[in-house]
């Protein structure tokens, strides 16, 4: 079973540039969450996903954004890009949709650079 | 103050050793998970639970729900249990998790 794949891995963006990241569940899972991680703040959740709808949601702003399409590949966005975002982004698919009672499946990661 | 807050951020132990990372938290999270981060990125998650103790191999995280507190406990530690392990699970619409403990297993 292949497990939840992340791409890009490895994404350099200038300043004022959008970025969008991709994430493709375990097959059969509907529940996508992202989240970002940096040295100083951890793991922070984003958004998450299930059937296609945003159910819960992080303490980012809006530049920030996320969809989930009907095979339940997901995808991330980022607009007006900050020096800040510079993050790994990770998303984790599970399959019950409860979502934060089921074990997560987590991705290798995009590492997002802004310069 | 974080909603999830670990202990030690730090470790670096002898091969061998026995090994505990504390994990206390001040929401309702009903389910807490352990997660480990190897250099590069990739997490995998360890365990979940919301009660009592589980057991995987060397490794055994246990829980107290009243207290809000869980321990990974790792025996018999080996240089390849060297990692990033994260501590944290969800509310009902929110996801908390630690910052993390860096682990270092000398041979």
């Amino acid at each position: 079973k292949a497990g939840v794949t992340q791409t890009p891995r490895y994404l350099i963006k200038t300043r004022g540039q959008q970025v969008t990241l991709s994430c493709s569940p375990i097959s059969g899972h509907r529940s996508v969450s992202w989240y970002q991680q940096t040295p100083g703040q951890g793991l922070q959740f984003l958004f998450e996903y299930f059937s296609e709808t945003q159910r819960n949601k992080g303490n980012f702003p809006g530049r920030f954004s996320g969809r989930q399409f009907s095979n339940s590949r997901s995808e991330m966005n980022v607009s007006t890009l900050e020096l800040g975002d510079s993050a790994l982004y990770l998303c984790a698919s599970s399959s019950d949709p409860q979502g934060v009672n089921t074990e997560a499946f987590f991705g290798q990661g995009t590492r997002l650079t802004v310069v | 103050k974080n909603e999830v807050e670990q202990s030690p951020q730090n470790l670096t132990a002898q091969e061998g050793e026995f090994i505990t990372i504390n994990c206390s938290y001040s929401v309702g999270i009903s389910a807490l998970h352990w997660l480990q981060q190897h250099p590069g990125g990739g997490i995998v998650s360890l365990f979940m639970l919301s009660s009592g103790k589980k057991k995987h191999g060397r490794l055994i995280a246990t829980i107290n729900i009243q207290e809000k507190h869980s321990s990974l406990h790792i025996t018999a530690s080996h240089p390849r249990d060297s990692a990033v392990y994260i501590c944290g699970g969800g509310t009902g619409n929110q996801f908390y998790f630690g910052t993390g403990t860096s682990l270092t297993v000398i041979p």
